[in-house]
């Protein structure tokens, strides 16, 4: 099965800074992923589908790029309601998440 | 705007089987291209892919957990549904059902319902 790693696993930034999340993905996963951003009890929400394509709704700061096994996720300037916790996730073969970075007020 | 809520019962006894629902409003669950997808997160932890049912019936079960899995559908209610058997108090979590649009990833989250695996 394809494993997905993300790192770092905490990021402790302020309002304004560029925060950047890698994943990768044990085996090539193409495009087939996806990123989420969870707040505490709450259902994840979709940000990024196909590795760069934004959601309906999504803010621009938010981007992803990459493909086969390293993508990243970007937040060009973080605000106040950004500080949650993201996922990775492929779906080339099955679903599989990663462990998950939390974004923390420095 | 699609909206799922999941229901069942929030306790569940070691060895018995973990029941749980998820109406979806707005479309039809049997409307193409889209799989109908149940995910748990343990308290704490990360999230975790238990399986899909798609639009035309077939099925998809996480290798690890297939052997004690069923996903199924009703089109008649616009419900479908997940069974996990000889639950452990590893089962104990938060149960989410969802739809993964075709190579969109999953948009429509349900809130989630916790499910605890005690005697």
């Amino acid at each position: 099965d394809i494993q997905m790693t993300q790192s770092p696993s905490t990021v402790s930034a302020s309002v304004g800074d560029r925060v950047t999340i890698t994943c990768r993905a044990s085996q090539s996963v193409t495009t087939w992923l996806a990123w989420y951003q969870q707040k505490p009890g709450k259902a994840p929400k979709l940000l990024i589908y196909a590795a760069s394509h934004l959601e309906d709704g999504v803010p621009s700061r938010f981007s992803g790029s990459g493909s086969g096994t390293v993508f990243t996720l970007t937040i060009s300037s973080l605000q106040p309601d950004d500080f949650a916790t993201y996922y990775c996730q492929q779906y080339n073969t099955y679903l599989t998440f990663g462990q998950g970075t939390k974004v923390e007020s420095k | 705007q699609v909206q799922l809520q999941e229901s069942g019962p929030g306790l569940v006894k070691p060895s018995q089987t973990l029941s749980l629902t998820c109406i979806v409003s707005t479309g039809s669950i049997s409307s193409g291209g889209n799989f109908w997808t149940w995910v748990r997160q343990h308290p704490g932890k990360g999230l975790e892919w238990i399986g899909y049912i798609y639009y035309s019936g077939s099925t998809s079960y996480n290798p690890t957990l297939k052997s004690r899995v069923t996903i199924s559908m009703d089109t008649s209610k616009n419900q479908f549904s997940l069974t996990l058997r000889s639950v452990t108090a590893a089962d104990t979590a938060v149960y989410y059902c969802a739809r993964e649009g075709d190579g969109e990833g999953i948009g429509y989250w349900g809130q989630g319902t916790l499910v605890t695996v005690s005697s």
